[in-house]
């Protein structure tokens, strides 16, 4: 079965500051996708980032990437320049590729971050 | 379309009693999935649908929950005899098979408190 562990309950950050959150993973699959998801107080779980393994590029979006290391079975995701909208958990997820079946999301336990104004 | 909708958004109910929930997925979503969230913890898979098929149920899910997907559009989750242990938020989301990343999309979820 596949685990998604972040080791990092709570994470602050000052304004302006790039933080990175940890994201480690199991599979023995060799095909698969890795998630961040931002899920600020009582709003509902956006999608922040993804990236497909196969990839080697690691993915960026605006203020966010992420630095993947798969043989390592790695997933961190930095916030740059962070702003006080960026105050919400963040779940580390990993989803096999099943495209006729189940695509159930592995969450993590999150990492809550908070921003220093 | 406004994304996927849960209702109730939050359930106060008393140990012994039956809850039901709904979820409004976007419409052209054919794949539906229930997560559970604890305190502290990340969502856990429950249930997933594939158009009005439940295609696999999580170990999870116990023989007093029961969810279906009529014709395939809204869901609906049922819990019965709620236990304390049951205090959780449960989340909805949906995506669509075939579409260019399957990304999945959450609900606010409904929050159930089990006195």
């Amino acid at each position: 079965a596949q685990t998604v562990t972040q080791s990092q309950p709570e994470m602050s950050v000052q304004e302006a500051e790039t933080v990175t959150l940890s994201c480690t993973y199991d599979t023995s699959e060799s095909d698969y996708y890795l998630f961040w998801y931002k899920q600020p107080p009582s709003r509902q779980m956006i999608l922040v980032i993804r990236q497909e393994a196969y990839k080697q590029q690691n993915a960026t979006e605006n203020r966010f990437s992420v630095n993947f290391q798969k043989a390592a079975k790695s997933f961190s995701l930095k916030i740059s320049d962070s702003q006080l909208g960026d105050a919400a958990m963040y779940f580390c997820a990993y989803r096999r590729v099943h495209f006729f079946g189940n695509e159930k999301l592995t969450f993590g336990t999150g990492t809550r971050l908070t921003i220093i104004p | 379309d406004t994304g996927v909708s849960q209702d109730p958004r939050h359930k106060i109910t008393k140990r012994g009693q039956n809850v039901t929930f709904r979820c409004d997925p976007i419409s052209e979503h054919n794949r539906l999935y229930w997560y559970r969230q604890t305190l502290g913890q990340g969502p856990e898979f429950l249930t997933y649908f594939q158009n009005e098929a439940q295609l696999e149920k999580s170990r999870l899910l116990s023989d007093r929950f029961s969810a279906e997907r009529p014709k395939g559009s809204f869901s609906t989750l049922e819990i019965q005899r709620t236990e304390q242990g049951d205090s959780a938020m449960y989340l909805c989301a949906s995506s669509q098979q075939g579409a260019s990343n399957n990304e999945q999309f959450f609900g606010p979820g409904t929050r159930l408190t089990v006195l």
